[in-house]
């Protein structure tokens, strides 16, 4: 049974599409992350989500918005991609109940490439 | 930039011998994680130290934490082929009121069987 589960794994696509990806989580946690990763491996965090409140990294373009339809899911929506898009999309749950630390479960990457 | 540093940023070495990875960090912590990337994987979590801790311990793995330095170091005993992955640690600042955790710039280790 997979944790966190992101589809698709791959996607290629050309400038100035709009390409969502999708993120499942099953582990009952209470927020949930998309990180981006680069070709030097920067893991950079994009955006938190909870059933209460978006934090978003100022740095990420408006471009990219997260959805989330109900606790379980948030998915990466990404508008008229650009060559800079091309990276490694990270989704990851945690949970913030008492005493839990925090750590991140992560789903096995989705690698978009933008051509 | 939250953002650790790691070094050294790529590390090989034979089977049988010990890692030592450093991380520094820049913000108060209440606690640092370690976690570990397989090539073409998600990220998988390894050990967690407590700001109040100075060492632990889990299997092979030993991590040291100096939050008067800001730094951290994960050691593999006895490292095997399968150890080879990339490995990050992790902070969060709890001064931001976010859950965000933010990581070091990595480590890729190769043990060379």
């Amino acid at each position: 049974d997979t944790a966190v589960s992101q589809t698709p794994k791959y996607l290629v696509t050309q400038m100035g599409n709009d390409k969502s990806i999708k993120c499942e989580q099953n582990l009952g946690h209470d927020t949930m992350y998309w990180y981006k990763q680069d070709s030097k491996k920067f893991l950079k965090i994009m955006f938190s989500y909870n059933n209460k409140e978006l934090i978003i990294n100022e740095t990420v373009p408006n471009r990219f918005s997260p959805k989330s339809p109900d606790k379980a899911h948030l998915n990466l929506h990404i508008n008229s991609l650009e060559l800079g898009d091309s990276a490694v999309y990270f989704c990851a749950s945690s949970t913030r109940l008492a005493g839990n630390t925090g750590e991140l479960f992560f789903g096995e990457g989705s690698r978009l490439t933008v051509l | 930039s939250q953002q650790g540093e790691e070094d050294p940023q790529a590390l090989s070495i034979q089977e049988g011998e010990n890692a030592t990875m450093n991380c520094s960090y820049k913000t108060s912590i209440n606690n640092l994680q370690w976690y570990r990337q397989n090539s073409g994987r998600g990220l998988v979590h390894l050990i967690l130290i407590r700001s109040n801790e100075r060492e632990k311990h889990s299997g092979r793995l030993r991590v040291t934490l100096d939050t008067s330095k800001k730094s951290s170091s994960l050691l593999i005993t006895a490292s095997r082929a399968a150890d080879t992955a990339s490995y990050f640690c992790a902070t969060r600042d709890p001064g931001t009121g976010a859950n965000n955790l933010f990581f070091g710039t990595g480590t890729r280790l190769t043990v060379i069987p």
